[in-house]
């Protein structure tokens, strides 16, 4: 019930191509799913977040899409750059907060000039 | 402003050993994390603090784990004695403590135990 799984665990694209990220989950109580991105000896960086409310939502190169009835989400990085390339978690929580965070095992993106 | 910061950025220690890592949060955040992530998985909550008061330790392992929180600033984060097992990266996080707000980690602790 706590888990959320993230496929695929890793993923090489070319430049300028579309990456995308899947996750799902099974416990109806989670109310807000972000996106994380890690580089290399860093810690985790918030790149963007949704609520269930919205079916969708963008910023710059980065969407996520959510669809609640599947208990889905996903992140498409658009015109994927090499300085995209990192490792990205999905992760939820409840109560709308980041309380308690529960991430996914993430996905290690590779993107070719 | 500056960042959430950690130390050591590294440590080896043999098993059985104690260890401790230490973390300063943004100034300000009142609410303190600390995570655990092992090599090619995400964070696992460990325990948050509000202010001084650990709100959520129920995934610490408290016969060998210990947290502190002193003044609600600084976070000393200590095993003892160490496992094989524990080898992993420990992040610290700290937000301003109010629901719906962003969660800043730091670098992170990798601790290898030999």
């Amino acid at each position: 019930q706590q888990q959320v799984k993230q496929s695929p665990q890793s993923l090489i694209v070319q430049k300028g191509g579309i990456s995308i990220i899947n996750c799902a989950y099974e416990n109806t109580a989670f109310d807000y799913f972000p996106w994380y991105q890690q580089f290399p000896g860093k810690g985790p960086a918030l790149l963007i977040a949704i609520r269930p409310d919205v079916s969708e939502k963008k910023e710059g190169r980065f969407t996520i899409s959510f669809n609640k009835s599947a208990k889905q989400f996903s992140l498409h990085i658009m015109d994927s750059q090499p300085g995209d390339s990192a490792t990205y978690f999905c992760a939820a929580s409840m109560q709308g907060g980041y309380n308690k965070l529960i991430f996914g095992a993430g996905t290690r993106l590779a993107v070719h000039p | 402003e500056a960042g959430v910061v950690q130390s050591p950025r590294y440590k080896i220690i043999e098993k059985k050993q104690p260890v401790a890592f230490w973390c300063n949060p943004i100034s300000g955040h009142n609410t303190l994390y600390w995570y655990r992530q092992n090599l090619g998985q995400g964070p696992e909550l460990l325990i948050r603090y509000e202010n001084e008061e650990a709100v959520d330790d129920s995934q610490l392992p408290k016969d060998r784990f210990s947290a502190e929180r002193l003044k609600g600033v600084d976070s000393t984060l200590k095993i003892q004695p160490a496992e094989l097992g524990d080898s992993a990266v420990y992040l610290c996080a700290s937000s301003r403590g109010q629901a719906n707000t962003e969660a800043f980690f730091g670098q992170g602790t990798r601790l290898t135990v030999v």
